[in-house]
């Protein structure tokens, strides 16, 4: 159990196209999603926090209109990178909570994105 | 921002031999946790150690927590090949949002 997906797996976008990266619960609800971050060889840095249903809190520095979030339903959340530009070139994981004091987060597989 | 600190940055041993690894963070936590991610991959959890825990055991893996020290060790026992991965510690606190330590890199010689 607690399986969360991540689609797609890797994803090359040219220079100031959108691209959408998908993050699925697939065996329990998750009130709440997290999306991190990893350069290589370096640790994941949390990006934004959502909640099934309202806006996601950003952590500082993270523009919140370059990265867009949404958490339509209790099982999926969507990050999109807007007018990508290589330097979001990155590894993409997003993690997700049963919330309600379970504060255990199950990762997705990543999402290696290459902006050229 | 990021909490752990971890040590080593890499360690490289033999089939067989135990891995040590350490972590220490800043601020007082609710629980802190093991991960491992092999390259290119999603994180695998491995163990998490509540605050008022000193030490928790999952196979071959030996957790301990010395919160006077704002310190945690993770010990891999009779390492194999598959061990290979880099491992992270990740402390939540107040609002259950992690905070990853920057991480070890194990390899495991056959």
């Amino acid at each position: 159990g607690a399986v969360v997906s991540q689609h797609p797996s890797r994803v090359i976008c040219k220079s100031g196209t959108s691209v959408k990266i998908e993050c699925r619960s697939l065996d329990f609800q998750a009130t709440t999603m997290f999306w991190y971050r990893q350069f290589p060889k370096q640790s994941l840095m949390l990006m934004a926090t959502s909640n099934e249903g309202s806006k996601a809190t950003y952590e500082q520095g993270v523009e919140k209109d370059k990265f867009l979030i949404n958490h339509a339903s209790l099982t999926l959340s969507t990050l999109t990178v807007t007018s990508a530009h290589p330097e979001d070139s990155s590894f993409y994981i997003c993690s997700a909570s049963q919330g309600g004091g379970s504060f255990e987060q199950y990762f997705g597989p990543g999402t290696r994105l290459t902006v050229t | 921002s990021q909490q752990g600190e971890e040590d080593p940055q890499a360690l490289s041993i033999q089939e067989g031999e135990n891995a040590t690894m350490n972590c220490s963070y800043k601020t007082s936590i609710n629980n802190l946790q093991w991960y491992r991610q092999n390259s290119g991959r999603g994180l695998v959890h491995l163990i998490l150690i509540r605050s008022n825990e000193r030490e928790k055991h999952s196979g071959r893996l030996r957790v301990t927590l010395d919160t006077s020290k704002k310190s945690s060790s993770l010990l891999i026992t009779a390492s194999r090949a598959a061990d290979t991965a880099s491992y992270f510690c990740a402390t939540d606190a107040i609002d259950y949002k992690l905070s990853f330590g920057a991480g070890t890199t194990v390899t495991v010689r056959a």
